[in-house]
């Protein structure tokens, strides 16, 4: 099976702006979880989708939310970019209770 | 407070040595501890994860340990190589599987295996 895929790798913002990043699950997985890692916090979790619903949610600001499609896939989108928001945002999905599968993460670079 | 405290932050070891990181937690109700390696620029992959009664996983070269009384863990590396060079991420969940709201994660051990 392939892997937890993320697009688009790298991304360069401005301040102000808004991005949207994907995340392709493994192939079955139902539930797609994001993080956001920086060298200070290091990995801290977003929100996890499964079925298409908000299972749970991080302690993020409300510039931050995602949505799940029928077919598995996540977005999640970060509105009115701050320089704090640089990080690599990574999604993970899993099929059971305990294990899951990270993809290669988003670079984020707000300037 | 719900923690999960790891070190030494960063550690530089030659190749063939062993070494052990420390993950030392808070998190209650336990549910269960996982070990990832984290290669730069990558995501996180899982080594092993254990439950309150398991005391001793092996990976290959890597063996974690658990003592759920002390809760404490740690992951052991047994002579290792320039591929082992990573940060080493400790996970405890709080709950009792599905949501993944109750993971804690530390900040991790920066290995670096120099030849």
């Amino acid at each position: 099976k392939a892997g937890v895929t993320q697009t688009p790798r790298y991304l360069i913002k401005t301040r102000g702006q808004q991005v949207t990043l994907s995340c392709s699950p493994i192939s079955g997985h139902r539930s797609v979880s994001w993080y956001q890692q920086t060298p200070g916090q290091g990995l801290q979790f977003l929100f996890e989708y499964f079925s298409e619903t908000q299972r749970n949610k991080g302690n993020f600001p409300g510039r931050f939310s995602g949505r799940q499609f029928s077919n598995s896939r996540s977005e999640m989108n970060v509105s009115t970019l701050e320089l704090g928001d640089s990080a690599l945002y990574l999604c993970a999905s899993k099929e059971t209770d305990y294990e899951q599968y990270f993809g290669p993460g988003t670079r984020l670079t707000v300037t | 407070k719900n923690q999960v405290e790891q070190s030494p932050q960063s550690l530089i070891i030659l190749e063939g040595k062993n070494c052990t990181l420390q993950c030392n937690y808070t998190v209650s109700p336990f549910s269960n501890l996982r070990w990832y390696k984290q290669d730069t620029g990558r995501g996180p992959v899982s080594l092993t994860i254990m439950t309150f009664s398991e005391n001793t996983k092996s990976n290959g070269r890597y063996t974690a340990t658990l003592d759920a009384d002390t809760k404490q863990s740690s992951l052991h590396i047994t002579a290792s190589q320039l591929s082992d060079s990573a940060s080493y991420i400790c996970v405890v969940s709080g709950n009792y599987g599905g949501s993944q709201g109750n993971l804690i994660f530390g900040k991790g051990t920066k290995l670096s295996v120099k030849p």
